[in-house]
């Protein structure tokens, strides 16, 4: 079936280091593409999305790409702040209008 | 402006009890969720609902029912609450393309604690 394999957390950063958070995924044909970010106490929002081979997902400085050779959509940033301390989800949806969720991953940034 | 909200907040209950968590959007969505969001964070969907008429119902128990008395509102009873119920719940709506390529937008979550 569908599903999505994220990197484990939390990932630990400095603020305006660089970030990258693996994300790949399994899927017959070509699903659409989503991160989701969450913070604390809050619900998910969108931060980006790509939705066939090859599209550059972007949005507040993050970046993902749609990679249908490798199966993947990794994100990143080039310098991170304090205020993207979240737990960020990838997600995949094919077709459907529902939402395949990877077990997020957690990113604090210190100053 | 809040685009989708959900009631209460924060639910402390005992065990056996009976609880409702409602949720409404205000987006002109015509496709509203619910997802539950365990301890470690991991995020499924259990039903949702297109202008009023369940589409997607995963592997939930039937003491959760979801009402829908209109495309804005999606109600979530839950009767004889269990320990394993204590989870964040999350509303969602989207416009349905039938293409998977619309993002949703969620509520900021019902936590529930059973005690």
């Amino acid at each position: 079936g569908n599903s999505v394999t994220q990197m484990e957390g939390p990932v630990t950063l400095s603020e305006e280091a660089f970030l990258t958070i693996n994300c790949t995924y399994t899927a017959t044909g070509y699903p659409s593409l989503f991160w989701y970010v969450q913070y604390p106490g809050e619900g998910l929002q969108l931060l980006l999305k790509a939705t066939k081979a090859d599209d550059k997902g972007s949005n507040k400085g993050f970046e993902a790409t749609y990679r249908k050779e490798t199966t993947s959509f990794h994100l990143e940033k080039g310098s991170v702040q304090v205020s993207d301390s979240a737990v960020y989800f990838c997600a995949l949806d094919y077709n459907t209008d529902k939402l395949i969720f990877g077990t997020g991953t957690r990113l604090q940034v210190f100053p | 402006d809040t685009a989708v909200s959900q009631t209460p907040k924060y639910l402390v209950t005992q065990m056996g009890n009976d609880k409702s968590i409602k949720c409404e959007q205000n987006l002109g969505h015509d496709t509203m969720y619910w997802y539950k969001q365990d301890s470690k964070k991991f995020l499924k969907i259990m039903f949702s609902y297109n202008n009023k008429e369940l589409i997607i119902n995963e592997t939930v128990p039937n003491r959760f029912s979801p009402k829908s008395p209109d495309k804005a509102h999606l109600n979530l009873h839950i009767n004889s609450l269990e320990l394993g119920d204590s989870a964040v719940y999350f509303c969602a709506s989207s416009h349905t393309t039938g293409t998977g390529n619309q993002p949703q937008h969620f509520g900021d979550g019902t936590r529930l604690s059973i005690l």
